[in-house]
């Protein structure tokens, strides 16, 4: 069984443009959750999906930021535009039951540079 | 604001020695604590969960939870230099969400 992907691995862009980022869940697995790690700190909790409908987005730094599970499926998350404090490591994990009910399968994350 | 706190390290312990990992949290009605293990440029890997006060047994490894003091911990018997990693503690805060330490970095000395 596959686990989680995501894409792109690394990504290195300049201040004030616009990133994308994928993540593709194990099959099956309704609940989606994305955090990030910027350098020195714990990570973070971003947001939640349960199927395509957000659920928690609480950890979402400001509007710069997009999330999208569209289908159910994969994810998506934007970037727009991009500033330097947007530096960090995103993971994406997913799982069968909520957070605190069943494992979190993680990806291996994408690394985002803003220079 | 809730956390979770762990000693950076690094810590260092022999092959085949008890590696001992610590790590509070201040949010009491906290139900569901988890360590994962993370390698360099790689993904967290779940290696414990835990949800009720005392011992749990897997393999080499025991978590241990008190949930009065807010503590919980991880013990890595018969230490392998496979064991070498960073070590993260998570913890649910009853909200679905799930807050995680900075992480404690373990070197097993060959």
């Amino acid at each position: 069984e596959a686990g989680v992907t995501q894409f792109p691995s690394h990504s290195v862009i300049e201040k004030g443009q616009t990133v994308t980022l994928r993540c593709d869940p194990i099959s099956g697995h309704d609940n989606l959750y994305w955090y990030r790690r910027v350098m020195g700190k714990e990570i973070k909790f971003l947001l939640h999906f349960v199927k395509e409908s957000k659920q928690d987005e609480s950890g979402m730094p400001n509007n710069r930021f997009l999330a999208e599970r569209t289908g159910g499926t994969y994810s998506t998350l934007k970037v727009q535009p991009a500033e330097l404090e947007d530096s960090g490591v995103y993971f994406c994990a997913s799982s069968m039951g909520l957070a605190g009910e069943s494992e979190q399968f993680f990806g291996p994350g994408t690394r985002l540079t803003v220079l | 604001q809730k956390e979770v706190e762990q000693n950076s390290g690094p810590l260092s312990v022999p092959e085949g020695a008890i590696a001992s990992l610590n790590c509070t949290y201040s949010d009491r009605v906290s139900q569901s604590f988890f360590w994962y293990r993370q390698y360099s440029g790689k993904s967290p890997e779940l290696i414990m969960s835990i949800y009720s006060n005392g011992d749990k047994e897997d393999g080499r490894f025991t978590a241990q939870l008190n949930k009065a003091s807010q503590y919980v911990s991880l013990l890595i018997r018969d230490s392998q230099p496979s064991d070498s990693a960073t070590y993260l503690c998570a913890v649910n805060t009853g909200d679905d969400k799930i807050i995680f330490g900075k992480g404690t970095r373990l070197h097993i000395l060959p």
